[in-house]
This record gives structure tokens, C-alpha cells and sequence, in this order.
């Protein structure tokens, strides 16, 4: 079984100041690990995945997230953010054997709030 | 190319009524999934459709099941319902083993 911590429920930031969300996970297999953004009253759109390769993912808007096998973490940072970041992220991770994308164990949520 | 759709949007039933939830996938995409957002959580897996047939299931009781029809199309049943149900109701669909792409949900207020 998986399991996903996000370790922060809320994180307050000023705009165009850096933020890291954090993320660790529990598996006793190999794992694919996504970030996924959910505006208010909005379904999950997938910011960045990783699947295999380079440790270091590029995603959309500006986001990357580094993966850390041997501390099972999958932090999503942004050097910048904006007011438009405002919104509830989600890690979540799927296991290898199911077959990757189908069966995703999501973390609670961490809200951030950018600060004009 | 229309996303994920579902229907209804907002949905209000009183304790022991069954609801019927429904998703059309994204074009081309012949698998959908079915998650339970509760307030505050995230989403938890309810189960998954292929060939109109369930192939996985999460830890939800036998009140919840589900059908996809041969366009592909799913309806997420749920009987009995209790207030605990009370939950943001998010559909995803992909092709079988590669990324899901989810609809804005159905909010279900159970009474």
C-alpha cells in the first residue's frame, strides 16, 4: 500500500517570492509521483509527473518538482510565484505495478496563498 | 475537443436516497476512474472502468458501484446514502496506462 504526507496544510507567501511545498511518500515498490493543482471549485490539472530518468521535472507554469529516492520526497518548488498560484495542491503517487496511472493515492492538500 | 464532462453539477438528497452520477471521458479516451473528495481531504480512489468492466476498486463500501457503456461514458451509483457521502465527486479518464485527465466534479450534499 501507498501512502502520501504533505507536510505543510498551508503555506502563506508574497508574490514573486520563492516557495516549496513538501512532499514524502511510503511504498514498498517503484513509483511514479505527480503534482496536481485544484483552483477553487475546479477539478485537478496536472502541474508535473515523474516517471523515470532525471530526477529534476519541469511542469507547467513554472513549477518543477525534484525527486529523492532515498528520502522518498517529491518537494514542488517555484522560484517566483504569482497571484495566480493561489490554489490547493496535491502529491500523489501511483505504483509501478498497477500500471502507473491507475490507481493515484493523493495527499491531503497543501493551500497556498500568495500575498500581494 | 471538450475535456471531461459530468452531470450534474450540484446535487442535494436527504439519508437513505440513492443518486446517480455521470461522466462523459475525454474524447479518444476509453477508461474512467472515479474519486471521492471529501471537505478538507484529497481525493480517494473509488474505482476504475475498461471495457465496461470494473478492473480496480479502493476501500469504499458495495453501496458505491458503478457501469460504462460501450461509448465509454460512466455512472457512479451510490445507494443508501449517508451523510458521510457528502463529498465533491471527480471523474478522470485516460487511455489504459497513461495519464488521467479529470472533470470539474459533481458536489453531492446528502441531508
Amino acid at each position: 500500500a501507498q501512502s502520501v504526507t504533505q507536510l505543510d496544510s498551508q503555506v502563506p507567501v508574497f508574490e514573486e517570492a520563492p516557495v516549496e511545498l513538501r512532499c514524502n511518500y511510503s511504498s514498498s515498490v517503484s513509483v511514479y509521483l505527480f503534482w496536481y493543482v485544484q483552483y477553487p471549485n475546479q477539478g485537478l490539472q496536472l502541474l508535473l509527473k515523474y516517471l523515470s530518468g532525471s530526477t529534476l521535472v519541469k511542469g507547467i507554469n513554472g513549477f518543477e518538482a525534484e525527486f529523492n529516492k532515498s528520502q522518498t520526497s517529491f518537494h514542488l518548488r517555484k522560484p517566483s510565484v504569482h497571484i495566480s498560484d493561489t490554489a490547493e495542491y496535491f502529491c500523489a503517487v501511483s505504483d509501478r505495478k498497477s500500471g502507473g496511472y491507475q490507481k493515484v493515492t493523493f495527499g491531503i492538500g497543501t493551500k497556498l496563498q500568495v500575498i500581494p | 475537443d471538450a475535456g471531461v464532462t459530468q452531470s450534474p453539477t450540484h446535487l442535494i438528497k436527504t439519508r437513505g436516497q440513492q443518486v446517480t452520477l455521470r461522466c462523459s471521458p475525454k474524447s479518444g479516451h476509453d477508461t474512467v476512474s472515479w474519486y471521492q473528495q471529501a471537505l478538507g481531504q484529497g481525493p480517494q480512489f473509488i474505482f476504475q472502468y475498461y471495457e465496461e468492466e470494473e478492473r480496480q476498486r479502493g476501500n469504499f463500501p458495495d453501496r458505491f458501484s458503478g457501469h460504462q457503456f460501450p461509448n465509454y461514458s460512466s455512472e457512479l451509483n451510490v445507494n443508501a446514502l449517508l451523510l458521510g457521502d457528502s463529498a465533491l465527486y471527480l471523474c478522470a479518464s485516460s487511455l489504459v496506462g497513461y495519464e488521467q485527465f479529470f472533470g470539474p466534479g459533481t458536489r453531492l450534499t446528502v441531508l
